[in-house]
């Protein structure tokens, strides 16, 4: 299996420009999450879907962040506008639920730098 | 609601010894799951571990093991047999009875020396 698939890897932008991070989680898998990693925060679940419903957004930081789930094999997530404090490491996770462990397998990331 | 604690920032080991990493976790949930993932200096996230809390046994892959103590809920990450290729930051997760999500700890940097 091909794994997580995040685009773009890397994205520089403006302060002020909408930003669209992609996710093609692992085939089979039914469960997709979105996490940021920054050095203050740490690793922080910013929503996830379950059979492309969403469930959990409580982690989304403001209204300027969406997520959507069109089908089982894409999602994204959405920053307009984008400010400097947005700047961090964007990783899609998925997972098969249920199952024993519901042990999730992350993306590469995508590196975001807003200037 | 969850939480994970791991307390030691960095640990240093010496190549083809064994390390602990540790993790505590709180939660009242009565059914949970623990995972341990890591992550080199490349960024991705490995997921390396899991342990469930009515698993018995300690789960063990390869050259992992989690050292499970419910009664004083931690879940210990021992690598044994230390090589290079293990300096990374390693995170302690834990899911809760509800849902899937996880729920990560700070992370702890391992260095391996030769």
């Amino acid at each position: 299996d091909a794994g997580v698939i995040q685009s773009p890897r890397h994205e520089v932008t403006e302060m002020g420009q909408e930003v669209t991070l992609r996710c093609k989680p692992i085939s089979g898998h039914n469960s997709l999450f979105w996490y940021r990693q920054t050095m203050m925060r740490g690793l922080e679940l910013l929503i996830y879907f379950n059979n492309n419903v969403p469930i959990d957004d409580s982690g989304m930081p403001e209204d300027r962040f969406s997520a959507k789930m069109p089908n089982a094999s894409f999602s994204t997530l959405k920053i307009q506008p984008s400010e400097p404090r947005d700047s961090a490491v964007y990783f899609c996770a998925s997972s098969f639920a249920p199952g024993s462990a519901y042990e999730q397998y992350f993306g590469p990331g995508t590196r975001l730098t807003v200037t | 609601a969850q939480k994970i604690t791991q307390t030691q920032p960095g640990m240093f080991v010496q190549e083809k010894e064994a390390v602990t990493l540790d993790c505590t976790y709180d939660t009242s949930d009565q059914s949970y799951g623990l995972f341990w993932y890591k992550q080199p200096s490349s960024g991705e996230m490995i997921f390396l571990i899991y342990q469930g809390s009515y698993d018995e046994q300690n789960a063990t892959e390869g050259r992992y093991s989690l050292n499970f103590q419910k009664a004083r809920k931690s879940a210990n990450l021992v690598i044994s047999a230390s090589q290079l290729g293990d300096s990374a930051m390693y995170f302690c997760a834990m899911r809760g009875s509800y849902g899937n999500k996880l729920v990560f700890g700070a992370g702890t940097i391992l260095r391996v020396k030769s």
